[in-house]
């Protein structure tokens, strides 16, 4: 069985670009969340989905991040525009349940020159 | 400061070494986890601990859990080059299912 896979797995753009990262979970797995882990310091979570629907987007930072996931299956998450702050590792994480063990991807690398 | 804090934040012994790490947390939980993360990979889960647990074994794992002082500790008993890794413990609140990590422990183990 696939695992979670995100795409791309390292991203280099200008400040003020856009930068779509996509995650596809693992099949049947009805809920997704997206972290982010900045500088080396702790891993912090954006949000939740459960299906297509947003459960928790409390710790997405800003209006500039805008995070789907239409029709339940993968997700995508947008940053436009870029600042030089939002650069680290984007990780996507699913699981059937929603308590539990999480399954991650290898992480999406945004660098924001 | 977060909740799940890890300390040491770097730790390094010689191969054949046990490995302690510690992790702190600040509210009640459901559950508390260790990951592993290799260098440019994704997390690995390795272990959960319920709240009502206090101690579980899984291989060369062995985690305990204090929820009197809200803590918790892994062990990795007699350590290969191979565990290098940074690891992170993660808890998850009794008022959300979302996970909360610290800034995790970077052990290496040396050959």
């Amino acid at each position: 069985e696939a695992g979670v896979t995100q795409f791309p797995s390292h991203s280099v753009i200008e400040k003020g670009q856009t930068v779509t990262l996509r995650c596809d979970p693992i099949s049947g797995h009805d809920n997704l969340y997206w972290y982010r882990r900045v500088m080396g310091k702790e891993i912090k979570f954006l949000l939740h989905f459960v299906k297509e629907s947003k459960q928790d987007e409390s710790g997405m930072p800003n209006n500039r991040f805008l995070a789907e996931r239409t029709g339940g299956t993968y997700s995508t998450l947008k940053v436009q525009p870029a600042e030089l702050e939002d650069s680290g590792v984007y990780f996507c994480a699913t699981t059937h349940f929603n308590t539990g063990e999480l399954f991650f991807g290898e992480g999406s690398r945004l660098t924001v020159l | 400061s977060q909740q799940g804090e890890e300390d040491p934040q770097a730790l390094s012994i010689q191969e054949g070494e046990n490995a302690t790490m510690n992790c702190s947390y600040k509210t009640s939980i459901n559950n508390l986890q260790w990951y592993r993360q290799n260098s440019g990979r994704g997390l690995v889960h390795l272990i959960l601990i319920r709240s009502n647990e206090r101690e579980k074994h899984s291989g060369r794992l062995r985690v305990t859990l204090d929820t009197s002082k809200k803590s918790s500790s892994l062990l990795i008993t007699a350590s290969r080059a191979a565990d290098t890794a940074s690891y992170f413990c993660a808890t998850d609140s009794t008022s959300g299912s979302r996970l909360t990590f610290g800034e995790g422990t970077q052990l290496t183990v040396n050959p």
